[in-house]
């Protein structure tokens, strides 16, 4: 697709619950990033594939956390069992990632709002 | 560890006035930074960058020098319009450290007629 696509926009589930956040990134891009974002905070990263591989999960907060980028296009981010402090925009970003080029851009979708009841 | 730190909103201007939002960062090294811009329902969008000290980046108006003197990156316009209104958020990146951002908590700029 043109953008980086995120599904769903928005989820409401209970505490306890599993949670799946699904990524498209643009076409191409190698590199794939999660990011959270807190009302009234800046987005704080989680994740980064280059890949299928995840080159740095050191923003992973806990053991409940988890994500995979299978065949290196989409991605999906789990949250098992959800809590109410997940509650917040999860934001995913791509990159060409082609080597050499360390000042291409990262374009971000529009986020998937997360709200745990 | 890197860190970066805006002014806090919401910052309320009228249509045509001066627009500073300052920040500042800490890193250790030399790294890239940027100003990003979330239109309310978007996604956040690149408004510019500046790789190396001394540099100037410039878009639609906006302009942020990278000064490593004073480790800041302060955004400005010169007469800012009613479509402005947006939060924006100051960031810098690490070559080394794949390409990852680490950003500021935004700061909403309103623009009133």
């Amino acid at each position: 697709g043109a953008g980086v696509s995120q599904t769903p926009s928005n989820k409401v589930t209970e505490k306890g619950k599993y949670v799946e956040l699904r990524c498209d990134p643009i076409s191409g891009h190698t590199a794939l990033y999660w990011y959270r974002q807190s009302l009234g905070q800046g987005p704080e990263f989680l994740i980064y594939f280059q890949g299928t591989g995840a080159a740095d999960d050191s923003g992973l907060p806990n053991d409940r956390f988890f994500a995979v980028r299978p065949e290196g296009s989409v991605s999906t981010l789990k949250i098992q069992p959800a809590e109410q402090g997940d509650s917040a925009v999860y934001v995913c970003a791509s990159r060409s990632g082609r080597i050499g080029d360390p000042g291409n851009t990262i374009y971000f979708g529009e986020g998937s709002w997360l709200t745990v009841v | 560890g890197n860190s970066v730190t805006q002014m806090e909103g919401p910052v309320t201007l009228s249509e045509e006035a001066f627009l500073t939002i300052n920040c500042t960062y800490t890193a250790t090294g030399y790294p890239s930074l940027f100003w990003y811009v979330q239109y309310p329902g978007e996604g956040l969008q690149l408004l510019l960058k500046a790789t190396k000290a001394d540099d100037k980046g410039s878009n639609k108006g906006f302009e942020a020098t990278y000064r490593k003197e004073t480790t800041s990156f302060h955004l400005e316009k010169g007469s800012v319009q009613v479509s402005d209104s947006a939060v924006y958020f100051c960031a810098l990146r690490y070559t080394g450290g794949g390409n990852k951002l680490t950003f500021g908590t935004g700061t909403q700029l309103k623009v009133e007629l």
